[in-house]
């Protein structure tokens, strides 16, 4: 079946400007996750939810940072007033239930000019 | 909160030759360890993981291999090719309220060369 899907695969912004990172999970897949990769690093957690959600959301690193995941499927990371400090791979990814393997999508190429 | 160190960070052998990526774990608790593999521009890839249950998993040319006393597990590749070039990275989850949570290690760069 289809994997974990993200778009855009690359965004490039601004300064001080607002985006959007959207996550499609595998289908069925109730637990959902983000992470932030910076350059020739291991990917870092940001947050989980379980269903609608954010059971963990210790990874975050600032008040600009926030995700949502309404209907328990589609997630949103949201990231304002974005700093160039925030440029990096964002990967999500899915796992049939919380503590399953998890599926990782292709990530989002966040650049911050 | 867990700390996963890795090594080496790069790895360079030949095809046909074995190779060895070795992590050690900070956090007791951590109950589940799996292993990804990431090529450029794209994203990890889950190539083996094992439980605290089993000290050790097998799936043809790799195997994963864990010590809970001493907190380290390593990742076996045998017979290589150069297709297996890219970046591995091992990573640790505990249970309570770290469940789902990964923690990754600072990966190796695996070159075979043919």
């Amino acid at each position: 079946g289809a994997g974990v899907s993200q778009t855009p695969s690359n965004k490039v912004t601004e300064k001080g400007k607002y985006v959007e990172l959207r996550c499609d999970p595998i289908s069925g897949h109730t637990a959902l996750y983000w992470y932030r990769q910076s350059l020739g690093q291991g990917p870092e957690f940001l947050i989980y939810f379980q269903g609608t959600g954010a059971a963990d959301d210790s990874g975050l690193p600032n008040d600009r940072f926030f995700a949502v995941r309404p209907e328990g499927s589609v997630s949103t990371l949201k990231i304002q007033r974005t700093e160039r400090g925030d440029s990096a791979v964002y990967l999500c990814a899915s796992s049939r239930e919380g503590g399953d393997t998890q599926y990782f999508g292709p990530g989002t190429r966040l650049t911050v000019l | 909160g867990e700390n996963v160190e890795q090594h080496p960070s790069t790895l360079s052998v030949q095809e046909g030759d074995s190779a060895v990526i070795k992590c050690t774990y900070s956090d007791s608790a951590s109950n589940y360890f799996p292993w990804y593999k990431q090529e450029l521009g794209k994203g990890p890839q889950l190539i083996i993981d094992i439980r605290s249950n089993v000290g050790e998993k097998k799936d043809q040319r790799i195997a994963v291999t864990l010590n809970k006393t001493a907190k380290h597990f390593s990742l076996h590749i045998t017979e290589t090719q150069p297709e297996d070039s890219a970046v591995y990275f091992c990573a640790a989850s505990a249970g309570g309220t770290s469940y789902g949570k990964l923690t990754f290690g600072q990966g190796t760069i695996l070159t075979v060369h043919p």
